[in-house]
């Protein structure tokens, strides 16, 4: 069976400082990932989608990006973290050969700038 | 574009109370249309779904109806139990380029008090 899995639970930085936060899927092959961010009060915001190794979409411009080093990895990444980037980011992949259809998503990561 | 718009929370009910989440949705051609739920702490799960019209989902209890003649996805439970306080995540996706993604509506938080 499929599972997701997200790095780590939580994590707390200061203002400025980089950020990294892993996604792994396993027992499936060429999934869609996407991440998405959770802030307080709001509803879900996409961020990225991946439809492939090395292959990104952006939907929000902002001071984050995504990277696809491996098939069933996706990372997302800051240099200097904002205040506004705290948040609750949640990993999701959904079956390739196209987009659209159900997605299955990760434990999520609490991410608190200071 | 497309879009979900869901009733704004949060619902407080006591327990055995019935349920009624509204959703509609606005897409162009035939959307999917899913309800996740989101307990607290943790990432989404999804809760039922339907892929055409008149379809019903249905899981543990709760229940949606696809109706495309008011371009609405309620959802609805009978008798709720303090177990399903959660937020509601309406969502729509369609396989149309980028729009091929989950569109979600800002979710609804449910209180149920013993």
């Amino acid at each position: 069976s499929q599972t997701i899995h997200q790095w780590p639970a939580t994590l707390v930085q200061p203002v400025g400082s980089p950020l990294s936060l892993e996604c792994t899927v396993e027992g499936t092959s060429n999934p869609n990932l996407y991440w998405y961010r959770q802030a307080a009060g709001r509803g879900l915001q996409l961020l990225f989608y991946s439809v492939g190794i090395g292959q990104i979409s952006s939907e929000v411009p902002q001071n984050l990006s995504a990277s696809r080093p491996q098939d069933r990895q996706f990372i997302l990444s800051s240099k200097k973290l904002l205040l506004s980037d705290s948040g609750f980011y949640l990993c999701a992949w959904s079956p390739g050969a196209g987009l659209g259809g159900q997605q299955y998503f990760g434990p999520g990561t609490r991410l608190t700038v200071t | 574009g497309d879009s979900v718009t869901q009733m704004e929370g949060p619902v407080t009910l006591s327990e055995e109370a019935c349920l009624t989440i509204n959703c509609t949705y606005t897409a162009t051609g035939y959307p999917s249309l899913f309800w996740y739920v989101q307990y607290p702490g943790e990432g989404l799960q999804l809760l039922l779904k339907a892929t055409k019209a008149d379809d019903k989902g249905s899981n543990k209890g709760f229940e949606a109806t696809y109706r495309k003649e008011t371009t609405s996805f309620h959802l609805e439970k009978g008798s709720v139990q303090v177990s399903d306080s959660a937020v509601y995540f309406c969502a729509l996706t369609t396989t149309r380029g980028s729009q091929g993604n989950l569109i979600f509506g800002k979710g609804t938080k449910l209180s149920v008090k013993p």
